[in-house]
């Protein structure tokens, strides 16, 4: 089946700095979902993005289908970005989500 | 609309005791899915919904899990002869698929089951 890889597994941030998670997937992709897994478990929809650029305030991604990954980015981060952030990539009409392991980021103030 | 919601909570059982959760999903939202999630790492699926008709069921739905969704509208999972290992966070997800291809997922805030 389709492998979904994220990197780096663990970010360690200063309030104020920027940075880059990666997602990439093994085989083409119909759809990807970005989110962001808060302490009580929720996951919060980030962006639906199989391919090309959005932009929503401090957070950003790119999906270029063709070389299969995709980017978030995080721009002047906040103690509250801190959680897993999850790629998850659909490859049949079904639907059904393939999630890669997450990206735990830490923003300290 | 008040987003997916799911019931109970939190879930604690012994060994062996059946559980049922609920998941109900944004209202129209034609398309349900449960998805398993234990610590570290990301949520596995399970099995999904169009409608009422359930397409689609993991491995990992093993013959002591069955899901219903009767009329197309909310959803359960039951759990019989609970074991240890079925402590994970139970996830509900719902989407309006579309010819179209759209189908983005919106997650319910989950079901914390531990089995003592």
């Amino acid at each position: 089946g389709i492998q979904v890889e994220q990197s780096p597994p663990d970010l360690i941030l200063q309030e104020g700095a920027n940075s880059t998670l990666r997602c990439n997937f093994s085989d083409s992709v119909n759809n990807l979902q970005w989110f962001h897994q808060n302490p009580w478990g929720q996951l919060i929809n980030l962006f639906y993005i199989p391919s090309g650029t959005k932009q929503n305030g401090r957070l950003s991604a790119t999906t270029v289908a063709t070389e299969r990954y995709s980017l978030l980015y995080i721009s002047s981060s906040q103690t509250t970005d801190s959680g897993v952030y999850f790629c998850a990539v659909t490859y049949n009409q079904g639907g059904k989500l393939i999630f890669g392991q997450g990206t735990e980021l830490s923003v300290k103030p | 609309d008040t987003g997916v919601s799911q019931d109970p909570r939190h879930k604690i059982t012994k060994r062996g005791q059946n559980v049922t959760f609920r998941c109900d999903p944004i209202s129209e939202h034609n398309r349900l899915y449960w998805y398993r999630q234990t610590l570290g790492q990301g949520p596995e699926f399970l099995t999904y919904f169009q409608n009422e008709a359930q397409l689609e069921k993991s491995r990992l739905l093993s013959d002591r899990f069955s899901a219903e969704r009767p009329k197309g509208s909310f959803s359960t999972l039951e759990i019989q002869r609970t074991e240890q290992g079925d402590s994970a966070m139970y996830l509900c997800a719902s989407s309006l698929g579309r010819t179209s291809g759209y189908n983005e997922q919106f997650f319910g805030p989950g079901t914390r089951l531990t089995v003592l």
